[in-house]
């Protein structure tokens, strides 16, 4: 089946600085693709859609500002958590809409000290 | 916006019994229902699917089963085995791949050898 990769898998930040998550679809091109949230023991919540080469759209609650969204191409799209804090702490996932289904990536691990 | 509810929160059962959850959900508009398997520490993988078109799907230990008139569908699991533990997710949606899924809450399901 199609791939998705993110990086990093893991990331440790100190509060105040910033973090840049990359999602790529490896052997498909996805004009679409998606980011989520995910807290321990908690489900998946849609943070945003991101679509090539136009912005994103974000849903009720989440802070465009604080969570950037780059989807310059047809196999990336980027997540940036701009002056996270530990609140921001969580487990970040993509997916990208391939043939026929929804491919998620791996998670990214964000622990901001 | 679709409410989805998922039944139950845990499962735990005898290696070699049958497991099944329920997701409920309440846009009748939807008409694509997936199951994610979740391990610890990884992105959801997508396990079996239906569409509106179908009753019923099944794919080896694994079936699906869709009650459009109640909106509800269901993951059947049999001759469970020690990795099938794991966090399953119901997502319904009303496109074909899936273009917004709304995740249930999950259900943690362990076998026991």
């Amino acid at each position: 089946g199609a791939v998705v990769s993110q990086h990093p898998s893991r990331v440790i930040c100190k509060s105040g600085t910033s973090v840049k998550i990359e999602c790529r679809s490896l052997d498909f091109q996805a004009t679409t693709m998606f980011w989520y949230r995910q807290f321990p023991k908690q489900s998946l919540m849609l943070m945003a859609t991101s679509n090539e080469g136009s912005k994103a759209t974000y849903e009720q609650g989440v802070e465009k500002d604080k969570f950037l969204i780059n989807h310059a191409s047809l196999t990336l799209s980027t997540l940036t958590v701009t002056s996270a804090h530990p609140e921001d702490s969580s487990f970040y996932i993509c997916s990208a809409r391939g043939p026929g289904e929804q491919f998620f990536g791996p998670g990214t691990r964000l622990t901001v000290l | 916006g679709e409410n989805v509810e998922q039944h139950p929160s845990t499962l735990s059962v005898q290696e070699g019994d049958s497991a099944v959850i329920k997701c409920t959900y309440s846009d009748s508009a939807s008409n694509y229902f997936p199951w994610y398997k979740q391990e610890l520490g990884k992105g959801p993988q997508l396990i079996i699917d239906i569409r509106s078109n179908v009753g019923e799907k099944k794919d080896q230990r694994i079936a699906v089963t869709l009650n459009k008139t109640a909106k509800h569908f269901s993951l059947h699991i049999t001759e469970t085995q020690p990795e099938d533990s794991a966090v399953y997710f119901c997502a319904p949606s009303w496109e074909t791949s899936g273009s917004r899924l709304t995740f249930g809450e999950g259900t943690q399901l362990t076998v026991n050898p």
